[in-house]
């Protein structure tokens, strides 16, 4: 079963315009929830994160939106840029454990 | 610090070969994950260590996949027989007290 869903799978945007990447789980007990990007021939790297006591969190131009009610998150690319063409994995655990389960991932094209 | 190093990078096997992936996770990190990336199945995880302990090992694997934990900074992953089906690249990952994984760069494995 899969307990962390992403959509879409694919994304293009324009240079400038705003990216959003949707995400939803299952498990009510899930608290974290990082955001790792990828890209092509290396590991995923932790992006941002947010605990599920706080509804929003920005660094720079990225920023999750969290709805706890309806188990939802997105995370905004705002004035998005070609360097940031790359998949996203929304991720998600629970009670401080190190143990985390990965959506599918959103491959973002971003044209200049 | 040096992050997690992944040797090879690139594995060519024949059907039916033994292969072993190595690891060497962030130093002081005390969980170590392995996980395999196929485009079609994402990111799936085939073991997880804490503190040299066996966790959790990815249940669909367990019959021709083994991953050990020989000290606190070197884990391998054997595939013994290798299968067609098991070209995918095999990312390890660390952990120490703040949730975020460190992800290698991957060992990019396929099987002939």
């Amino acid at each position: 079963q899969q307990q962390v869903r992403q959509s879409p799978q694919s994304l293009t945007v324009w240079e400038g315009e705003t990216a959003i990447l949707n995400c939803s789980y299952e498990n009510s007990a899930f608290d974290y929830f990082p955001w790792y990007q990828q890209f092509p021939g290396e590991g995923p790297a932790l992006l941002i994160s947010i605990l599920s006591v706080s509804n929003k969190k920005e660094d720079g131009r990225f920023t999750i939106f969290f709805n706890k009610r309806e188990k939802k998150l997105s995370l905004h690319i705002a004035d998005s840029q070609p360097g940031d063409s790359a998949t996203y994995f929304c991720a998600a655990s629970a009670g401080g454990n190190n143990r985390i389960f990965f959506g599918d991932g959103t491959q973002l094209v971003v044209k200049p | 610090d040096a992050g997690v190093t992944q040797t090879p990078r690139h594995e060519v096997a024949e059907k039916g070969q033994t292969i072993i992936l190595k690891c060497e996770p962030v130093s002081g990190h005390n969980d170590l994950f392995w996980y395999r990336q196929t485009k079609i199945q994402g990111l799936e995880l085939l073991s997880y260590f804490r503190s040299k302990s066996l966790m959790e090992d990815g249940g669909a694997f367990k019959d021709r996949f083994k991953a050990e934990m020989l000290n606190s900074s070197f884990s391998t992953l054997k595939i013994q027989p290798t299968e067609p089906k098991d070209s995918a690249v095999y990312l390890c990952a660390s952990t120490g007290d703040k949730y975020e994984q460190y992800f290698g760069p991957g060992t990019r494995l396929t099987v002939l």
